[in-house]
């Protein structure tokens, strides 16, 4: 079945530093790709997705682009933020005919540093 | 509009006893899913309700159990608990098209510690 390798934590970074963390997928075909971000005490908010390949998702200064040559969809963000201090998930959905529940990644935590 | 609520925010029961989690969906969500985070297993799918029928399941024991309500509210159910089911139960919604391009829209969670 679809699953994704995320990189493992924790990413430690100071303020204002360049982020990435990777992600790999396996899937039958092109499916959608996603990321989710929690914070502490909180739940899983969608934080982009990119629905084809090439599409580029952005959000909160967040990019990720959907590669199929390299079956990568990499998290970035050019200046990180104390904010951004989080726990990111990779995520694609599997299943069929219509029905379909995300699978995640383990998570990828981020610290950063003031 | 209001998220998805999950009810109660946190619990404590002793082994062997049981337990029942709420959750209630976006409005005009009828599809809910249930997650089990732990720090050792990450997030583990338990199953989805979708108008009223369970349409899919994870690989969890009988022990855990869930229903769906006629307003897509859900609620689910651990018998017998085990300390290892100590975990942030995680509750979603969607409202799913054909495909699979839409996102899910998660609760804060009940973070269950069983003693």
């Amino acid at each position: 079945g679809n699953s994704v390798t995320q990189m493992e934590g924790p990413v430690t970074l100071s303020e204002e530093a360049f982020l990435t963390i990777n992600c790999t997928y396996t899937a039958t075909g092109y499916p959608s790709l996603f990321w989710y971000v929690q914070y502490p005490g909180e739940g899983l908010q969608l934080l982009l997705k990119a629905t084809k390949a090439d599409d580029k998702g952005s959000n909160k200064g967040f990019e990720a682009t959907y590669r199929k040559e390299t079956t990568s969809f990499h998290l970035e963000k050019g200046s990180v933020q104390v904010s951004d201090s989080a726990v990111y998930f990779c995520a694609l959905p599997q299943g069929a005919g219509g029905s379909y529940i995300p699978t995640f990644g383990r998570g990828t935590s981020l610290i950063v540093h003031p | 509009k209001a998220g998805v609520t999950q009810t109660p925010r946190y619990l404590i029961k002793t082994r062997g006893q049981q337990v029942t989690l709420s959750c209630s969906p976006i409005s005009g969500h009828r599809s809910v899913s249930w997650y089990q985070q732990t720090p050792g297993q990450g997030l583990q799918f338990l199953f989805e309700y979708f108008s009223e029928t369970q349409r899919n399941k994870g690989n969890f024991p009988g022990r855990f159990s869930g229903r769906q309500f006629s307003n897509s509210r859900s609620e689910m159910n651990v018998s017998t608990l085990e300390l290892g089911d100590s975990a942030l139960y995680l509750c979603a919604s969607s409202n799913p098209v054909v495909g699979a391009s839409y996102g899910y829209t998660f609760g804060s969670g009940t973070r269950l510690t069983v003693v």
